[in-house]
């Protein structure tokens, strides 16, 4: 069973603060790796998506990848409140279908 | 533009009941298509995907089904629901963002079964 494992949280951070996500992955042969974002309620959307070893980074966004290490994480720059959501780690199994972790709840207060 | 689009949005139905679910994409042609349930304390579980008409592949065995009757369009349905099949059910398809693929869902139906 290929498994993504992200600690459930929740993470507490103060407004300003730097967020870090992290997530663990099991299958090696994984190629590309995604970051999604949901709002209580609401369905999951795309933050950014990772598929080289080191760092990309988008706005208050870097997403960070070692393949060696099986391991991804996502900083949030400047944490504001309307950062507070859950944040689910997905991993590309093929065809595009992709293995998620249960999410981690941040939490950022003003 | 590209939109992918799901109902209903919500539904209360009795165990033993049938169901359908709708999702259809526009913009696009002969999109990968995705159902994903997200369960109450647990993450999201695929449960089938389609790579063209009548093409269906399915991950985990139980009491649903999917069909693909057009290009665009993908239904979940079961013929009897269980309490278990409570949930929140999830469209996606396959977009091409910035050169990558990437999964785009749809907003949701969240299904109760009472």
């Amino acid at each position: 069973q290929k498994e993504v494992e992200q600690n459930s949280g929740p993470l507490s951070v103060p407004e300003g603060a730097i967020a870090s996500l992290n997530c663990t992955y099991s299958d090696r042969v994984s190629q590309s790796f995604f970051w999604y974002r949901q709002y209580s309620g609401k369905s999951p959307e795309l933050i950014m998506s990772i598929y080289s070893n080191g760092d990309k980074e988008d706005g208050r966004f870097t997403a960070q990848l070692n393949k060696a290490s099986q391991y991804v994480s996502l900083l949030i720059r400047d944490s504001q409140p309307s950062d507070s959501a859950t944040y689910l780690c997905a991993v590309n199994r093929g065809y595009s279908t992709l293995t998620f972790g249960k999410g981690t709840m941040l939490l950022v207060s003003p | 533009s590209q939109t992918i689009h799901q109902w209903p949005a919500t539904l209360v139905q009795p165990v033993g009941s049938p169901l359908s679910l709708e999702c259809t994409v526009e913009g696009t042609s002969n999109p990968n298509l995705y159902w994903y349930r997200q369960a109450a304390g647990r993450g999201l579980q695929l449960l089938f995907y389609s790579v063209g008409i009548g093409q269906i592949s399915s991950e985990v065995p139980q009491n649903l089904s999917a069909s693909r009757p057009q290009d665009r369009q993908f239904i979940l349905s079961s013929k009897k629901l269980l309490l278990s099949d409570s949930g929140f059910y999830l469209c996606a398809w396959r977009q091409s963002v910035s050169g990558a693929n990437v999964l785009t869902f749809g907003a949701g139906s969240r299904l109760t079964v009472l």
